[in-house]
């Protein structure tokens, strides 16, 4: 089955411990991108990825890294994790369809930060 | 710069009723717009997207939406209301091309129907 797989579904943590969410897809896509959803804000871009080792920023991504060394995956990783990082986070992965990427989500992983 | 609007950030319809959802958009180029759906503890799901072919364009689940450019608009319909189409809904757009990467949401509408 296609799909984008997000570990874990639901974490909760303290301020300042390193933590890594996983994403992976299995539809050989080049492009993937991670966003965060919070209450009337919609969806907002943290960092996408173009290809392998082709990274670039979103509208925010203070506070967050990424990786991709493998196509099928892409990490998101919080270095030093604070309060305002607490959040639902969606990993998706995209198919160039004409002059745009057709976007495949994987289901969310919920974050608290204490 | 572009972005979209979401008129309404709840909306509530009776079980059969007609159900419109209003999104309008600023984009500087014709811009490639879709609507995207959450079901409770899911991600999203692409319900249909405008790529400048024809106007009116059908999705998933019998919701439709009309791009009208003077309006700048791109709102989502369907003629009668099921309960399982409570959710909520997010319209999108992407300039495309040199921006293919990106994608901007708007802030939802959470959909409820009333039995």
């Amino acid at each position: 089955e296609a799909q984008v797989t997000q570990n874990p579904r639901y974490l909760i943590t303290v301020t300042g411990k390193k933590l890594t969410v996983t994403c992976s897809q299995n539809m050989n896509h080049e492009y993937m991108s991670w966003y965060r959803q919070d209450p009337g804000l919609g969806l907002r871009q943290i960092y996408y990825s173009m290809n392998v080792e082709v990274t670039d920023k979103g509208d925010v991504p203070e506070g967050y890294k990424v990786s991709r060394k493998e196509k099928r995956n892409f990490p998101l990783i919080l270095e030093s994790p604070s309060p305002n990082q607490t959040s639902l986070y969606f990993c998706a992965s995209g198919l160039l369809s004409g002059g745009f990427y057709e976007q495949y989500f994987g289901p969310g992983t919920r974050l608290t930060v204490t | 710069a572009q972005s979209v609007t979401q008129l309404g950030s709840h909306v509530s319809v009776s079980e059969g009723a007609l159900v419109l959802l209003r999104c309008n958009y600023s984009s500087s180029v014709p811009p490639y717009l879709f609507w995207y759906v959450q079901y409770p503890n899911q991600g999203l799901q692409l319900l249909l997207k405008y790529t400048s072919a024809a106007t009116l364009v059908k999705g998933i689940n019998g919701f439709e939406a009309e791009f009208k450019k003077s309006e700048t608009s791109f709102h989502l319909t369907k003629p009668s209301a099921h309960m399982s189409d409570a959710a909520e809904y997010f319209c999108a757009v992407n300039p495309g091309y040199s921006s293919a990467s990106k994608i901007i949401f708007g802030s939802g509408t959470r959909l409820s129907i009333r039995p």
